[in-house]
């Protein structure tokens, strides 16, 4: 069974903190994807990474940066958090077989 | 990038047949279309994928016309446990992830006893 897991289910933090969110699969995935998902908003693609050191910006980047330094691992980093931050951050990667995606539980920030 | 329209939300009963429809007009040829489902507090799960005709699986059927410019999702026989947001995605058709995976707005479906 493919595992992707986050590093907190829940997470609060001050106005301005730079925040980590980690996010590990274990099946040797290429790819690996950041959401955020609002209410009436749907799932929004923050970043993702196709490999190892590599990284592309999706719809929403801006406030957020990445890091991919381990193929199992993909960080989604805060670097002054603020309150239009808060949200359910959501992790994935992505088979290589049926091509669909495996997600994390969540990780639900509020930034205060 | 293949944008998809779903309806926000529908309702049905118990052991009811539940058909769900997505509209993706500018699909690309390489493009797969994908459906999750979603429960409150949980990341989406894998329901099913095709790429054209139809596809079934032991939990659901996937309709996807000639054009590919639409699918459905049919539910047989749902129950209360099928109450979720369920996701039309289009895209990862190619083995590069520089192909964006977007995801529509949803469609949340209540099933009612």
């Amino acid at each position: 069974d493919v595992k992707v897991t986050q590093s907190s289910r829940y997470l609060v933090k001050r106005t301005g903190e730079k925040v980590f969110l980690e996010c590990v699969q274990d099946m040797d995935h290429e790819n690996m994807f950041w959401y955020r998902q609002d209410p009436g908003l749907g799932l929004r693609l923050i970043y993702f990474s196709y490999d190892v050191k590599m990284k592309e910006k999706g719809d929403i980047p801006e406030g957020y940066s990445v890091s991919r330094e381990k193929k199992e691992r993909f960080s989604l980093i805060l670097e002054s958090a603020s309150t239009n931050q808060t949200s359910m951050y959501l992790c994935a990667s992505i088979g290589q077989v049926l091509r669909e995606q495996y997600f994390g539980p969540g990780t639900r920030l509020t930034v205060t | 990038l293949a944008k998809t329209t779903q309806p926000i939300s529908m309702d049905s009963y118990e052991g009811q047949e539940v058909n769900i429809t997505c509209s993706h007009n500018n699909i690309a040829t390489n493009d797969y279309i994908t459906w999750y489902q979603q429960f409150p507090s949980q990341g989406p799960r894998f329901i099913i994928q095709g790429y054209k005709t139809k596809v079934t699986n032991e939990v659901a059927s996937l309709f996807i016309p000639a054009d590919r410019k639409s699918s459905t999702l049919s539910l047989p026989r749902v129950s209360l446990s099928d109450t979720a947001v369920y996701y039309c995605l289009v895209g990862a058709g190619s083995n590069n992830a520089g192909n964006m995976l977007t995801f529509g707005g949803g469609t949340r479906l209540m099933v009612k006893p």
